[in-house]
């Protein structure tokens, strides 16, 4: 059974400052996806991860991806309190056709000013 | 535009009563998924389907319905089975075999017990 665990869970940050989110997964995948929540709203995509080494950058955010350690990051750097939302990882069952997606329980960023 | 369309954007279910969300896509996505979110959790595959007249249960069935007659539709029902049915419920879709592209989100139908 494939499970993701997301942490920091919750995370205060002032502006300015970097921070990275980890996103560990049991079984092999070869996908990985961040998706940006803010309040009540819907899901928004923010980077699709497909190979060992994959790095994509936007903006004050970076994603990784190593799928030997099965181990995702998503580093903030000198973060402003446009950032603040849920970020969660979501990992794709290998070898999937269908693109099924198992999520992480979300970090919740609060940035201060 | 594109999109996914959800409605409604709130519910109210009394105790007994069954109620159907719906999911519209203009997207020509071949899959189309529904997910249940609880506050400050992950998402929940609730079903999820590949085809027209086809799909599939994800982890947490029990108690809800989907049909897909069409596939640009996805409607869920939350049967009176479904024993704690308030939640955020999000609707996806993607293309079948296509992993560069993520799956898009719906803006949700928040559901609550009255």
């Amino acid at each position: 059974e494939l499970k993701v665990e997301q942490n920091p869970l919750f995370l205060s940050m002032q502006e300015g400052k970097n921070y990275t989110i980890y996103c560990n997964y049991s079984t092999t995948s070869d996908r990985l996806y961040w998706y940006r929540q803010d309040p009540g709203k819907s899901l928004e995509s923010l980077f699709v991860l497909l190979s060992n080494g994959a790095v994509k950058q936007e903006g004050r955010l970076m994603a990784s991806l190593d799928t030997k350690a099965r181990l995702s990051t998503l580093h903030i750097t000198a973060a402003v309190h446009d950032l603040s939302a849920t970020y969660f990882c979501a990992v794709a069952y290998y070898g999937g056709a269908t693109n099924k997606l198992i999520f992480g329980t979300g970090t919740l960023l609060a940035v201060q000013p | 535009d594109g999109g996914i369309t959800q409605s409604p954007k709130y519910l109210f279910r009394k105790e007994g009563q069954n109620v159907t969300l719906s999911c519209e896509q203009n997207l020509n996505h071949d899959a189309m998924y529904w997910y249940r979110q609880d506050p400050g959790q992950g998402l929940r595959l609730i079903y999820y389907s590949q085809i027209v007249n086809d799909f599939q249960k994800g982890d947490i069935a029990e108690g809800y319905s989907v049909s897909r007659e069409k596939k640009e539709s996805f409607p869920l029902t939350v049967t009176s089975a479904q024993k704690n049915p308030t939640a955020f419920y999000l609707c996806a879709s993607s293309f079948l075999v296509s992993p560069n592209q993520p799956q898009h989100f719906g803006d949700g139908t928040r559901l609550s017990i009255l």
